[in-house]
C-alpha cells in the first residue's frame, strides 16, 4: 500500500473559523510533511515531523498548527486564516531519516482550501 | 531566489516520440534529485531519482541524466504515451536535510 490519504478534499472556511486537515499513511513511514501549493507554483514546505516530533517549521505563521498524534496520522489545525492562505495543502510521507531512501516522498491528493 | 528552475513551462510531444524535460539548479550542495509527475486534482507522484554520484538512472521508459558540471538534469520519456500528459516537477535535496526544493514545473502534453 503506497497511498497517502487526506481529508477533506475541499474545504471552505471563514476567517473566524477553526478547522483541521487530516492526513494518514500506512506505509510504516516515520517522516511526514505538510506542503502548501498555490496555482502554477511548486509545493512549498511548511512542516516536517520525524518520529512524531516536529523537526522543521519553515517560519509558518502560528495560525497554522501541526499535530502528529501517532506515526500514521498528521493533522493541520487552522484558525483565523486569511484569504491569501487559500491554496492546495499537500501531505507527504517518507521512510525514516535513517533509511537510504528517506528523501523519496509520497504525496496525498491534497485538500483544496478556500478562505472567505 | 529560485534554486531549482524549469525554464520550459510547457512541452508538446507526439505519441511514440521522446519527451525531454529539463531542470537547472544553482545550489552546489544539492546531492539528490527527484522527478515527480502531477495530474490535476492529485498530489505529485514520485517517478525516478538520481544521486549526485551517478550521471544516469533508468527505470523502464524513464531515464534521468545528471550533468553536475553544468548543474543540469533532464528526464527522458521514451516512447511518450498520452497517459504521460501531466505537470512534471524536478526536486532537489541538500545533504541530510529533509527538505525538498521543487522547480516550477513543466506541463507535458502528449498528442496522438
Amino acid at each position: 500500500d503506497t497511498e497517502v490519504t487526506q481529508t477533506p478534499k475541499h474545504l471552505v472556511m471563514g476567517m473566524t473559523n477553526k478547522k483541521s486537515l487530516k492526513c494518514e499513511q500506512h506505509m510504516g513511514h516515520r517522516a511526514m510533511y505538510w506542503y502548501k501549493q498555490k496555482a502554477k507554483k511548486p509545493p512549498e514546505l511548511m512542516f516536517v515531523y520525524s518520529y512524531e516530533k516536529l523537526s522543521i517549521n519553515e517560519s509558518v505563521p502560528s495560525r497554522f498548527s501541526p499535530e502528529c498524534p501517532n506515526s500514521s496520522l498528521l493533522n493541520l489545525h487552522l484558525h483565523a486564516l486569511q484569504p491569501e492562505d487559500s491554496a492546495l495543502y499537500l501531505c507527504a510521507s517518507s521512510q525514516s531519516v535513517t533509511s537510504r531512501r528517506y528523501y523519496e516522498q509520497y504525496f496525498g491528493p491534497g485538500t483544496r482550501l478556500t478562505v472567505t | 531566489d529560485q534554486q531549482v528552475k524549469q525554464n520550459s513551462p510547457s512541452l508538446s510531444v507526439q505519441e511514440g516520440r521522446i519527451s525531454i524535460l529539463n531542470c537547472d539548479y544553482t545550489n552546489s550542495m544539492f546531492d539528490y534529485f527527484l522527478w515527480y509527475k502531477k495530474y490535476p486534482a492529485e498530489g505529485p507522484t514520485f517517478l525516478i531519482s538520481i544521486s549526485s554520484i551517478k550521471d544516469k538512472n533508468e527505470d523502464g521508459r524513464f531515464t534521468v541524466f545528471l550533468n553536475k558540471s553544468a548543474k543540469h538534469l533532464s528526464l527522458h520519456i521514451v516512447p511518450s504515451q498520452p497517459g504521460d500528459s501531466a505537470v512534471y516537477f524536478c526536486a532537489a535535496r541538500a545533504g541530510t536535510a529533509s527538505k525538498l526544493t521543487f522547480g516550477t514545473g513543466t506541463r507535458l502534453q502528449v498528442t496522438l
